[in-house]
């Protein structure tokens, strides 16, 4: 367990729906990441919260937005849901927002019909 | 931008054997390199890190790296592979973005599948 904890581990639902997949980051840590892992893209990076405040913006579509809560959970909104948006979207988490090392959750795997 | 390759996409290995997975980075000022490790169904798990000093790292489960500066490579080594050594390998490069933040890169993974 590595203390990053992500809900739902699965989720399957249908294009044009929204969804919203959960993180919460190890105790103590102040960021959190988001990341995308598909078979054709790899893992990208979606986007970073320091303390309740976006830092880092990476390939995140229009549709997709994230927010971190007062107390440091974080929740990734992904709306009107096409197929390609089916992967795994993994959360992280570190201690504070320059180089650190990232605690990876154990991802959310969403399929989209 | 910061890019990271990792040239092998599979590498099948004898339980037992050597092993060395590449990992080439670009990247205009000192890297942030990482390696990490992900078994089915879980998420990223780190090996180990280089910021800086001694260029032979070593981290979990007897795997070591080396960064050379001057081929942009950081090549993870492990002298015996064991049989749950069977994973996907990630390296990563951590590059600066806004507000003093440092992103990881990865590389698109290596498969490693160990042979009895």
């Amino acid at each position: 367990d590595s203390g990053v904890t992500q809900t739902p581990k699965h989720l399957i639902t249908a294009t044009g729906q929204r969804v919203t997949l959960r993180c919460s980051p190890r105790s103590g840590d102040l960021s959190v990441y988001w990341y995308q892992q598909s078979l054709d893209q790899g893992l990208q990076f979606l986007i970073q919260y320091y303390n309740g405040e976006e830092r880092a913006k990476g390939n995140i579509l229009e549709r997709f937005s994230a927010q971190q809560f007062p107390d440091l959970h974080s929740e990734l909104n992904l709306s009107s849901l096409e197929l390609g948006d089916s992967a795994l979207y993994f959360c992280a988490s570190s201690a504070a927002s320059g180089a650190n090392v990232l605690t990876f959750g154990a991802g959310s795997r969403l399929t989209v019909l | 931008a910061q890019s990271v390759t990792q040239p092998d996409i599979h590498i099948t290995v004898s339980e037992g054997a050597s092993l060395e997975l590449r990992c080439n980075y670009s990247y205009g000022a000192t890297p942030y390199l990482f390696w990490y490790v992900q078994s089915p169904g879980q998420g990223l798990q780190l090996l180990l890190k280089y910021f800086s000093g001694d260029t032979l790292v070593q981290g979990i489960k007897g795997f070591e790296a080396e960064f050379k500066r001057s081929q942009s490579s950081f090549n993870l080594r492990k002298p015996s592979v064991h049989w749950s050594d069977a994973a996907e390998y990630f390296c990563a490069v951590g590059a600066s973005a806004s507000g003093g933040s440092y992103i990881p890169t990865f590389g698109r993974g290596t498969s490693l599948i160990v042979h009895p």
